[in-house]
């Protein structure tokens, strides 16, 4: 079945530390794929997505993803966390072409951002 | 403003006492949908709908029942909820069905099943 996994249930950082949130899915055609960000009490609002051209999209806040199709992978950095960036991470695939009831999430992140 | 509207945002209710958490929103999307968020599972799909009169299962649809009248509006029902229902429920909306498309989120509804 096709599915979507994030490798860190919980990731701890200091500010100004690098980050790097994993995210690889299972499907093997052509996928649309995206970021989504959730502050403490708030819903999902998307910080990125890919839908084709260059693998190395930019998104809000100085978020970047890169899709590496030969990995199945669509990785979530930032140079420099600061401590807004605490919140949970969200990544989604979606089949090409399919309707959204294809849209599969992850698990989710949780990164926290000591100040 | 562009959005969507959830109502109620908290709820603690008993068991088999019958709920409608509402949704609404005001973009004229064709495409909703009803998402339950647990701790370490992430978001999971209840069901969707790709236009009026048109809904289908996701993920989760067990205990749930939808409706699509009006494009505006995609209500979730709970006819008996049950204290494992207990969970944080989204609804979004995206402009189209088909095609890579963002989903719009309401702020969500916290419903506790005693």
């Amino acid at each position: 079945a096709q599915s979507v996994s994030q490798h860190n249930h919980h990731v701890i950082l200091s500010e100004a530390a690098s980050l790097e949130l994993g995210c690889n899915y299972s499907y093997g055609g052509t996928v649309n794929l995206f970021w989504y960000v959730q502050y403490p009490g708030q819903h999902l609002q998307l910080l990125l997505k890919y839908f084709s051209g260059d693998p190395l999209v930019k998104g809000i806040k100085g978020f970047e993803a890169e899709f590496i199709k030969s990995k199945f992978s669509f990785n979530l950095r930032k140079p420099s966390v600061q401590w807004s960036d605490t919140a949970e991470y969200f990544c989604a695939v979606k089949r090409y072409g399919g309707s959204q009831g294809n849209l599969i999430f992850g698990k989710g992140t949780k990164l926290s951002v000591k100040p | 403003e562009a959005q969507v509207t959830q109502n109620p945002r908290y709820l603690i209710t008993v068991t088999g006492k019958k709920l409608t958490v509402t949704c609404s929103q005001n973009m004229n999307h064709e495409y909703m949908s009803w998402y339950r968020q647990d701790p370490g599972l992430g978001l999971r799909q209840i069901y969707y709908s790709m236009n009026v009169e048109v809904t289908d299962k996701g993920d989760v649809p067990e205990g749930y029942k939808v409706s699509r009248k009006e494009k505006r509006n995609f209500p979730l029902i709970l006819e008996s909820p049950s204290p494992n229902q207990t969970s944080l429920y989204f609804c979004a909306s995206s402009s189209a069905p088909s095609g890579a498309n963002v989903l719009t989120f309401g702020a969500g509804s916290r419903l506790t099943v005693l």
